[in-house]
């Protein structure tokens, strides 16, 4: 099966300039994530959709940051306007599906957009 | 203090060298993720764990639930094998807490 597709790979803006990135999760897959990892640290959860519904938000700066999952399949994650500690990589993840009727969560990555904000 | 620990935070190695990676947890857990992350920046899932011991290849992980903690080990280590090798703890269902990472280097 394909994997989690994410564009643009890397992206270069000046600080209050916009941006959005896209994910376009494993098929059939209900759950989908979006992850900030600045350097040096692990991944932090910004927002969590179950199919098109929010299911958590609480870490996403919503003062500059949103994103929406039309459809309940691919999701774009935009920041408006950028500033400097906005640099990092974006990850893209998703999960749940069916398999020998089980629910499995196992999450699977897309390669990430690497932001530099100037 | 974070909840999801790793040490060393960086780490080389001459090719052929065995390699350990330790991960502490703080939380209770269902299952524990061994994660690697090249420098282009896409994860790719390792090893899950909810008990004992997984051998892929050259790589092995064990896990210790009551003591809270887990290891990553490479045998025959190869330059290819340089990456970020993360931690990350599933606490709930559809919920994971990462470490900060382990870069490892190996030169030939």
């Amino acid at each position: 099966e394909a994997g989690v597709a994410q564009s643009p790979r890397y992206k270069i803006i000046e600080k209050r300039q916009s941006v959005a990135f896209w994910c376009n999760p494993i098929s059939g897959h209900a759950t989908l994530y979006w992850y900030q990892q600045i350097l040096g640290q692990g991944p932090k959860l910004l927002i969590q959709f179950q199919n098109n519904g929010v299911v958590d938000d609480s870490q996403l700066p919503k003062d500059r940051f949103s994103a929406e999952r039309l459809k309940g399949v691919d999701s774009t994650l935009k920041i408006q306007p950028a500033k400097l500690e906005d640099s990092a990589v974006y990850l893209c993840a998703s999960s749940l599906r069916i398999q020998n009727r089980r629910l499995e969560h196992e999450q699977f990555f897309g390669p990430g957009t690497r932001l530099t904000v100037l | 203090k974070n909840e999801v620990e790793q040490s060393p935070q960086n780490l080389t190695a001459q090719e052929g060298e065995f390699i350990t990676i330790n991960c502490s947890y703080s939380v209770g857990i269902s299952a524990l993720h061994w994660l690697q992350q090249h420098p282009g920046g896409g994860i790719v899932s390792l090893f899950m764990l909810s008990s004992g011991k997984k051998k892929h290849g050259r790589l092995i992980a064990t896990i210790n639930i009551q003591e809270k903690h887990s290891s990553l080990h490479i045998t025959a280590s190869h330059p290819r094998d340089s990456a970020v090798y993360i931690c990350a703890v599933r606490w709930a269902p559809d919920k994971l807490i990462f470490g900060t990472g382990t870069r490892l280097q190996v030169f030939p």
